[in-house]
């Protein structure tokens, strides 16, 4: 099945810096790649997400790349603020039933003002 | 928020004990999910649902079962709850194929 791993796992950037979290899967017929941000105590976000026929989408301060050959894609924040601060989670959805997705570990951004 | 609601959202109980968390949407979407999520795991699928009565296990299966009997509810059991079942639950519910969306989260503590 489908494996996901995601890098760094913790990041401290300084405010107005970009942050860059990466991740890599293991299906290559995965199709569906989606990015969500939790706060503490909060519940997971959708933020953005790229599907397999797209190599970039942007919306605003973020961005994410995805390189199919390799395997990996990638979250941007540019211009990083304090709110951007949270744990952000990567996933693939694999082939199969159930549109299930696999998720990264997750990563704790911190942005330091 | 996609209409999820998660009930309780706090529970705490002994082991042994059996336990069963609510999941509700008000949005008639065919797919459900249920999560756990530990440090250091991310978010790891216990079990889903594609439609009522249709359930299929997920990675982290064992010691839990679920139950749709309708398409806006769907039931996680702990037969015999353990400490290593204290966790943060959530629920999510799939829009069409593709986006997942959760629910606020259940915070379990076994003692």
């Amino acid at each position: 099945g489908e494996n996901v791993e995601q890098h760094p796992s913790t990041l401290s950037v300084q405010e107005g810096d970009s942050a860059v979290i990466k991740c890599t899967y293991s299906d290559s017929a995965s199709n569906y790649f989606p990015w969500y941000k939790q706060e503490l105590g909060k519940r997971p976000q959708l933020i953005i997400d790229i599907r397999s026929n797209v190599g970039e989408k942007k919306d605003q301060r973020i961005a994410v790349t995805l390189n199919k050959t390799a395997k990996h894609f990638s979250l941007h924040i540019t211009e990083t603020q304090p709110e951007d601060s949270a744990v952000y989670f990567c996933a693939a959805k694999g082939v199969g039933d159930g549109n299930k997705l696999v998720f990264g570990a997750g990563t704790i951004l911190r942005v330091k003002s | 928020d996609a209409g999820i609601t998660q009930s309780p959202r706090h529970k705490v109980t002994e082991t042994g004990t059996p336990v069963t968390l609510r999941c509700h949407q008000t949005e008639n979407h065919r797919y459900m999910y249920w999560y756990r999520q530990d440090p250091g795991h991310g978010l790891r699928l216990i079990h889903y649902s594609y439609g009522v009565k249709d359930t299929d296990k997920g990675e982290v299966s064992d010691g839990y079962s679920v139950s749709r009997s309708k398409t806006e509810d769907f039931l996680l059991t702990l037969e015999s709850a353990t400490s290593s079942q204290t966790s943060v639950y959530f629920c999510a519910i799939s829009v069409g194929t593709r986006e997942q969306y959760f629910g606020p989260g259940t915070r379990l503590t076994v003692t």
